[in-house]
């Protein structure tokens, strides 16, 4: 079965500061994945998403990701974040099936000034 | 173009009960799936729906069950409320193929 493991359960950083979060994957013939944020008592917002092409993917509020098939990584990151970043990131990876997304535990950014 | 939007926002139920969540779909997507949030955790996928067709199913009871309807609006039923069922129950939307989901607000169900 994969699986997606978020190796960093919370990340606190300063304002203006770089930020990575980090996500493992199980390997697969072919795989697609996501970024998901989610603010407090809120749904989930798709990022951005990785379905084929390059593997350096751009979202939305300036983050971006890189998809490492050898190392079976998909790492999020921001050049300097924001206050208003603080939030729960959520990787996942779409099902071989095609239908569920398999969800890692989550990563809780807290940007602090 | 409207999201995706589920009702009711909140609910508390007892154990025992039945309940009906809620969740229209985006415009013009096919597709809805379920997730469990339990607190401090990811989602857990419980089904999909595509064309009114339970199109896929995690670990879930059978006392989870769904519908959808012609509109691509669906519901989600469970029987027997436990207290572990209390979470954030999230709708999503997708076009079959690429299958991109697009998440509502969440339904939080409290069960007493």
């Amino acid at each position: 079965a994969q699986s997606v493991t978020q190796l960093d359960s919370q990340v606190p950083v300063f304002e203006e500061a770089p930020v990575e979060l980090r996500c493992n994957y199980s390997s697969s013939v072919s795989v697609y994945l996501f970024w998901y944020v989610q603010y407090p008592n809120q749904g989930l917002q798709l990022l951005l998403k990785y379905l084929s092409g390059s593997t350096l993917v751009k979202g939305i509020n300036g983050f971006e990701a890189e998809f490492n098939k050898s190392q079976t990584s998909f790492h999020l990151r921001k050049p300097s974040v924001h206050i208003s970043d603080t939030a729960e990131y959520f990787c996942a990876v779409r099902d071989q099936a095609g239908t569920a997304l398999i969800f890692g535990k989550g990563t809780t950014l807290s940007v602090s000034s | 173009e409207t999201g995706v939007t589920q009702s009711p926002t909140h609910l508390i139920k007892t154990r025992g009960q039945q309940v009906t969540l809620r969740c229209s779909s985006q415009s013009g997507h096919n597709t809805v799936s379920w997730y469990q949030q339990a607190l401090g955790q990811g989602p857990q996928f419980i089904f999909q729906y595509y064309r009114e067709e339970e199109n896929g199913r995690g670990n879930f009871p059978p006392r989870f069950s769904g519908l959808q309807f012609p509109n691509y609006s669906s519901e989600l039923n469970v029987n027997a409320l436990e207290l572990d069922d209390s979470a954030l129950y999230l709708c999503a939307s997708s076009l079959s193929g690429p299958n991109i989901q697009y998440f509502g607000a969440g339904t939080r169900l409290s069960v007493l």
